[in-house]
């Protein structure tokens, strides 16, 4: 139980295009999830947390309108990236919190590695 | 704020030796969890153990176990009869009681298992 599942696993775009991942809890309702950035060799940076049915919590620092955030669902997240540049390359995770899971442990999805050229 | 470290980027250990990647944390509240994650080569995020705050007793999955220190803010992870496939990056996280509030990693350490 408890599998989050995302999509695509890795994408390449021209700079200047809009691309979305899609994170999906597949066997369990996510009420909350998170979105990260993880660049090579370091830990996992919060992007923002996502309410199923509101607006998404950016963390300091994130463009809100360079990274739109969708949570329509109680098993589906969408991160968009908008007009993509190099920079903004790098490796995204989601994360969903299992709403029976008393157990107050995040879930992760298998990451996507975005590329822009 | 609360923080969480890990001071050792970098271990190796023998094949089916044991060893223990450190980690402290610094936090205000009573009650919270701590947690232990696992990114292999494939970069999927597994959880490896957790731990509440509020039981006194160490979190134990199979190989691995914890050393909760309360009152040092301390949480080691044990991990033993080394595997190959222990091998990854192990990063310490903490958790308040809110079931909606982020998780704060650490900077993670790399395990390698020395063959």
């Amino acid at each position: 139980g408890a599998v989050v599942s995302q999509h695509p696993s890795r994408v390449i775009c021209k700079s200047g295009t809009s691309v979305k991942i899609e994170c999906r809890s597949l066997d369990f309702q996510a009420t909350t999830m998170f979105w990260y950035r993880q660049f090579p060799k370091q830990s996992l940076m919060l992007m923002a947390t996502s309410n199923e049915g509101s607006k998404a919590t950016y963390e300091q620092g994130v463009e809100k309108d360079k990274f739109l955030i969708n949570h329509a669902s109680l098993t589906l997240s969408t991160l968009t990236v908008t007009s993509a540049h190099p920079e903004d390359s790098s490796f995204y995770i989601c994360s969903a919190t299992s709403q029976p899971d008393t157990q107050e442990t995040q879930y992760f999805g298998p990451g996507t590695r975005l590329l822009v050229l | 704020a609360q923080t969480v470290t890990q001071s050792q980027p970098e271990m190796s250990v023998q094949e089916a030796e044991t060893v223990t990647l450190s980690c402290t944390y610094d936090t205000s509240e009573s009650d919270y969890y701590l947690f232990w994650y696992k990114q292999p080569p494939s970069r999927q995020m597994i959880l490896v153990i957790r731990q509440e705050a509020y039981k006194q007793q160490n979190a134990t999955e199979n190989r691995f176990s914890v050393n909760f220190q309360k009152a040092a803010k301390s949480f080691s992870l044990k991990i033993s009869d080394s595997q190959l496939g222990d091998a990854a990056m192990y990063f310490c996280a903490y958790s308040s009681m809110n079931r909606d509030d982020k998780i704060i990693f650490g900077k993670g350490t790399r395990l390698h298992i020395l063959p």
